[in-house]
This record gives C-alpha cells, sequence and structure tokens, in this order.
C-alpha cells in the first residue's frame, strides 16, 4: 500500500550541485507532477506528465528537468543547484478526473 | 489564467468553535475544487472534492464545503474544532484538463486554542 514514495527526504546541496530527486507510485495513475512549496505560496507546479514519454512544464520549470521514461517513475532532476531552489518538493499522481495523491516530500537546502 | 485565494494567512478558534476557512477562485468555467489538509512535515491529504454533483460537500473528520458559482467560493467548515484539527489547510482548483493540473491557495494555518 505504498502509494507515491519520494526519496530522499532530506537533502543539503551546495550551490552548483545536480542531483535527482526521486518518485515512483504503485497505482497506474498516468498523471503525474512535480510542485515546490514555499512559505505564503501554497504549492506551484514545475513540471508535469500526462504519460510515459510525456512531459510538459508547469508554472516554474526554470533550473529543473524531468523524464518518465515508465507509468511508475518520474525523476525530478535540478541542474544546478541554487539558493532560490530551497523548498519542500512534492511529487503527486492522479487518473483522469480524479484527485491527486501526493507523497511524503523532499525538503531541499542549497546553501 | 485560474487563480486560488485563501483569506487568512492563519486562522485561531477555541477547541469547540466553528471553523470557517475562505476560498475563492477566478474562473468563469465551473472547476473542480478540492480542500487538502498538510499536518507538520508531512504530505498533503485529500480532505474533501467538488466535481459538479451535489454543492454541498461532505469530507473526512467533519469537514464540509459549499460551493457557491455566484460567489466563486469553496469554504470549508466543521461545527466543532478538534485539537488534531490544527494543521495547514490548501484549496485547490482544477479544470479536468488533461494532467488534472491543481492550482493553489496560498493556504490558511488553523489553530486550535484549548
Amino acid at each position: 500500500n505504498a502509494g507515491v514514495t519520494q526519496t530522499p527526504k532530506f537533502q543539503v546541496l551546495k550551490t552548483g550541485q545536480s542531483m535527482t530527486l526521486q518518485c515512483a507510485q504503485d497505482m497506474n495513475h498516468e498523471y503525474m507532477s512535480w510542485y515546490r512549496q514555499d512559505p505564503g505560496m501554497g504549492l506551484r507546479l514545475i513540471h508535469y506528465s500526462v504519460g510515459a514519454g510525456i512531459t510538459d512544464q508547469g508554472e516554474v520549470p526554470n533550473g529543473y528537468n524531468v523524464s518518465r521514461s515508465t507509468t511508475e517513475d518520474f525523476p525530478l532532476r535540478l541542474l544546478s543547484a541554487a539558493p532560490s531552489q530551497t523548498s519542500v518538493y512534492f511529487c503527486a499522481s492522479s487518473s483522469r478526473g480524479a484527485e491527486a495523491f501526493f507523497g511524503q516530500g523532499t525538503r531541499l537546502t542549497v546553501v | 489564467a485560474q487563480s486560488v485565494t485563501q483569506l487568512g494567512s492563519h486562522v485561531s478558534v477555541s477547541e469547540g468553535a466553528l471553523v470557517l476557512l475562505r476560498c475563492n477562485y477566478s474562473s468563469s468555467v465551473p472547476p473542480y475544487l478540492f480542500w487538502y489538509v498538510q499536518y507538520p512535515n508531512q504530505g498533503l491529504q485529500l480532505l474533501l472534492k467538488y466535481t459538479s454533483a451535489a454543492t454541498l460537500v461532505k469530507g473526512i473528520n467533519g469537514f464540509e464545503a459549499e460551493f457557491k458559482k455566484s460567489e466563486t467560493s469553496f469554504h470549508l467548515t466543521k461545527p466543532s474544532a478538534h485539537m488534531s484539527d490544527a494543521a495547514e489547510y490548501f484549496c485547490a482548483v482544477s479544470f479536468g484538463n488533461a494532467g488534472n493540473m491543481l492550482t493553489f491557495g496560498g493556504g490558511t494555518r488553523l489553530m486550535v486554542k484549548p
């Protein structure tokens, strides 16, 4: 009964480093997405995917890359980390017309 | 572009009092509307959703929300607050388009006083 699994839960990066946040879901959902949560701003959409091999940009895509090679996995890559990317990142999945299920989040600090 | 406004970033109520968290959206087309709750250091959990059926929607933990098209509102209520209701609450809107992408309000932190 895993749902949406994100790893790692916590990460500290130095400015300029790259890393990948992992997201996996076991509900066979076609839609997956990444959001970042910042105080007072709610959650903002970074990238999303409507199926394997199909991705698109959301509201705040700069500095991030995604790919969707399988239905289950949707990793988020930070190309060159910046302090402005310090945030809590959430992955979500859903089926058409249904509500989104969220992972537990990854708390990222860039120093 | 669609937007969601949650009035009041912090709301404080006494235990047993009415909880009212306000949410307004901007759209000329009825959207899908959601309330999510986030407990400290956790992900978001769905409280309830409106998807064009009944305008009064009942959710988990005694919460309910009423969709009012004329006011473009979807306020969340609970008759009697419990200490365990202390959390952050997010209103979100989707138009059911490909990807079910959500636009969130800024969140309201609910504090419950004993």
